[in-house]
């Protein structure tokens, strides 16, 4: 079956201006989890949900940065008045829920590699 | 400072050759789980580990915990030039099992043909 997308793979900005990422999970899955990478670094947690739940936006870095989620479907990221230092791949995952261990593993997206000029 | 750490940052290593990796925690976890990366693009899982187990196996992949010492192990047996990627551990803290997970650094591991 598909498996999580993310629009658009790259996008290319000039500072101050706002952006839009998208992510689509696999379908059925009920938790969402936006993650950023700089370069040659590891992910940083932005932001998780689940369900009709309160998100976890703890990891949020600011609030230039913000994300929504419709029912258990599409999410967006959007990050107003970018900085230089927004710059990074932007990683979706979702993941089941289920009580068992083989539905604790979360599945990634191609991500969103942002570069703000 | 981060919850997981890896050690060594990179490992370059013949094909053939066996790979370790190790991944260092700060706080009790529920389960760690490894994952790889290619390219700098999206992860893939390996395989999890709870916090009540000690080892486990996957194809040519071993897991270990230790959570006295708060540490992990990956093993990659008999690598092979398609293992060339990063591989991050990834840490579920606190007792639930879901929820958001820390990850670390990363291990560059680079497989000579």
């Amino acid at each position: 079956g598909a498996g999580v997308s993310q629009s658009p793979s790259n996008k290319v900005t000039e500072k101050g201006k706002d952006v839009e990422l998208r992510c689509d999970p696999i379908s059925g899955h009920t938790a969402l989890y936006w993650y950023r990478q700089r370069l040659g670094q590891g992910l940083e947690f932005l932001i998780y949900f689940q369900g009709n739940s309160a998100p976890d936006k703890s990891g949020l870095p600011s609030d230039r940065f913000s994300a929504e989620r419709t029912g258990e479907s599409v999410s967006t990221l959007t990050i107003q008045r970018t900085q230089q230092e927004d710059s990074a791949v932007y990683l979706c995952a979702s993941r089941t829920t289920t009580s068992s261990t083989s539905g604790l593993e979360q599945y990634f997206g191609p991500g969103t590699r942002l570069t703000v000029t | 400072s981060q919850q997981g750490e890896e050690d060594p940052q990179a490992l370059s290593i013949q094909e053939g050759e066996n790979a370790t990796m190790n991944c260092s925690y700060k706080t009790s976890i529920n389960n760690l789980q490894w994952y790889r990366q290619n390219s700098g693009r999206g992860l893939v899982h390996l395989i999890l580990i709870r916090s009540n187990e000690r080892e486990k196996h996957s194809g040519r992949l071993r897991v270990t915990l230790d959570t006295s010492k708060k540490s992990s192990s990956l093993l990659i047996t008999a690598s092979r030039a398609a293992d060339t990627a990063s591989y991050f551990c990834a840490t579920r803290s606190g007792g639930t099992s879901y929820g958001k997970l820390t990850f670390g650094q990363g291990t560059i591991l680079t497989v000579h043909p």
